[in-house]
């Protein structure tokens, strides 16, 4: 059982480049959740999937998308990085959205130069 | 909308002593969660303890206890016979539905 895995660890962007953070799970949890975290400040939510098909914008949405094609995965997408996208991205997921603990994956370090 | 609020930044105790922080939040929902999540230096997010609003009975986990005063929506942690691997970044954090709202999180360090 992997739980909640992310790629790319680190990423290195030019402002105007696009990329897509991967999350996957395997715990066959229906929620999932794209959160960042800048320098002294706690996690605040981009994205959220309550299923397969289903996304709705949290506290951050500009500037991100996504899509929920499958139960295990939930990617992100930077269409056009700007030097405030700088931040450490989380992916979580949960059982069912409401009240369960969310696990998190390791995170990825995005720096936009 | 949620808030949730840590007023102390940073803290340091003296290992195998307690030490406890404090957690403010602001909602008008009635059922919720409230949750205290470690991140160590590897920046892994680790779920040390979570509270139901409609139970009175402060929760427990070994070390780790909260006291919960719903009518002041205050919640916070306390940490008995500190350990050193106990130094990290805690948040705070609210749950209603379907967003979790994070505090700004407490700087903890334990002293040999």
């Amino acid at each position: 059982n992997a739980g909640v895995t992310q790629t790319p660890k680190f990423q290195v962007l030019k402002t105007g480049q696009s990329m897509t953070l991967q999350c996957a799970q395997d715990m066959n949890h229906e929620y999932m959740s794209w959160y960042r975290q800048d320098p002294g400040m706690g996690l605040r939510l981009i994205h959220y999937s309550v299923g397969a098909g289903i996304t709705d914008q949290g506290e951050v949405p500009n500037g991100y998308n996504v899509s929920r094609s499958t139960t295990e995965d939930f990617p992100l997408r930077l269409l056009s990085a700007a030097p405030s996208q700088t931040s450490v991205y989380f992916c979580a997921s949960m059982l069912s959205s409401g009240v369960d603990e969310q696990f998190f994956g390791p995170g990825t370090r995005l720096t936009v130069l | 909308a949620q808030t949730v609020t840590q007023s102390q930044p940073e803290m340091s105790v003296q290992e195998a002593e307690t030490v406890t922080l404090s957690c403010t939040y602001d909602t008008s929902e009635n059922n919720y969660y409230l949750f205290w999540y470690k991140q160590p230096p590897s920046r892994q997010m680790i779920l040390v303890i979570r509270q139901e609003a409609y139970k009175q009975q402060n929760a427990t986990e070994n070390r780790f206890s909260v006291n919960f005063q719903k009518a002041a929506k205050s919640f916070s942690l306390k940490i008995s016979d500190s350990q050193l691997g106990d130094t990290a970044m805690y948040f705070c954090a609210f749950n209603a539905g379907n967003m979790l709202t994070f505090g700004g999180g407490t700087r903890l360090m334990v002293k040999p």
